[in-house]
Parts: C-alpha cells; structure tokens; sequence
C-alpha cells in the first residue's frame, strides 16, 4: 500500500555518470518534491513541482535536473555525479503547496565511486 | 531565510521516561509546524503537525507545543517505548511551498 514509491532503493554510479532516480505516487498530488539528505543532517529541498510548474531552489546545483512527465511520475536527473553528491534522496508529495503534510517514499541511496 | 534549529542530536532515555525535543525557527511568517518520525531505513512520517493558530496540541503519548513569540516549539512524548527509538525531524513551513527541516534528533528508548 506504499503511495510514493522511489526505484531504486540503492544506486551506484560512477564519477561522472550520469544517474537517474524515479519516483511514483498513487496519490494523486499535484505538488512533488525532491529533497537531499547527508548523513546525520536535515533534508534539504532541491525543487518541487506544482503541476508541471518547476520551482528550482536558488541553491540547487546545475547538475541536477528533474522531469516530471504526468502527475504520478517525477524523475531526478543526475547529469555528472561527483563523490559530494552521494546521499539519501528523498521524494515526497503534497496535496498542496504549504501548510500541509508531506508523504515521503523510501528514499534512494547513491553511492558515487 | 527560514532557518531551523534543533536540540538535542541524540537523546536517550529509560523506557517509561518523557523525551523532550526542542526546534527553534527563525521567520515569523512560518505558520505550520510539522514532527516527522524516521526509523532505521524508512520513510518519513508524519506523527503530529501544528498550525500557529493552537498553542498546543496533544495526540495519545505525543504533544506538541508551540510559543510563537519566542519562535520555538517542542515535541513531548510521555511513557516511552522501546519502538519509539528513531531519528525525529521538526520543520517549519508558511504559505507558500516550502518546508525546512531541523537536523534531526537520534532518540533511543532503552528497555
């Protein structure tokens, strides 16, 4: 009954490979979102989609991109990892934007080597 | 920006003993205030929310309180349990989309 659900759960790639993180949601919520986390510190927001809206964090690296082709699907697009950009990447969702809970998937891990 | 400030990183308390968590935040505009509960290699969940309109908020063994003019609020849990051992995230949102989350505090329930 998961309702995001992020494949992989563990990814490896390699130094400059690009990488690609999926995220699905049954729920129906116009607001998706991708959030980075390191180890032992707060999730960090790299952008939401309202709809097809992109909103980018003014602090998100250019290297990372996302896609988000129908309401249910949202992709982050790593286009040339580096070894600081392995962490835990958060999706969740939202029937809104603010004041509102946010439903997280599982999470994938990305190893750079 | 909003920043958000938590305390403490890790907490360990006997089984049946309160934790206390605290989060501060620095925008007055902020106005809902979510807890979110992490175990080992799980999603995020939310536990508890509260909107800046309450000052106070109670959900079974969990509570959370909120000062708006001191800009802090706090988690409370009563009688822990042994599967109340996670890492727990306060944040803070306004009206718009965003919500910034605290550090994290690593609580351990020991039997």
């Amino acid at each position: 009954d998961a309702m995001v659900i992020q494949n992989p759960r563990y990814q490896v790639t390699q130094f400059g490979k690009p990488v690609t993180l999926s995220c699905s949601q049954t729920l129906n919520h116009n607001v998706m979102y991708w959030y980075q986390q390191k180890s032992s510190q707060a999730p960090k927001l790299l952008f939401h989609y309202y709809d097809k809206d992109f909103n980018n964090e003014a602090d998100t690296p250019d290297n990372f991109q996302s896609r988000r082709p129908n309401t249910s699907f949202c992709f982050l697009d790593i286009r040339s990892p580096g070894l600081g950009d392995a962490a835990m990447y958060l999706c969740a969702t939202s029937r809104r934007q603010g004041n509102t809970e946010a439903f997280f998937g599982q999470g994938t891990r990305l190893t750079v080597v | 920006g909003e920043n958000v400030e938590q305390h403490p990183s890790t907490l360990s308390v006997q089984e049946g003993d309160s934790a206390v968590i605290k989060c501060t935040y620095s925008d007055s505009a902020s106005n809902y205030f979510p807890w979110y509960k992490q175990e080992l290699g799980k999603r995020p969940q939310l536990i508890i929310d509260i909107r800046s309109n309450v000052g106070e908020k109670k959900d079974q063994r969990i509570a959370v309180t909120l000062n708006k003019t001191a800009k802090h609020f706090s988690l409370h849990i009563t009688e822990t349990q042994p599967e109340d051992s996670a890492v727990y995230f306060c944040a803070a949102g306004d009206s718009s989309y965003k919500l910034i989350f605290g550090s994290g505090t690593r609580l351990l329930v020991r039997p």
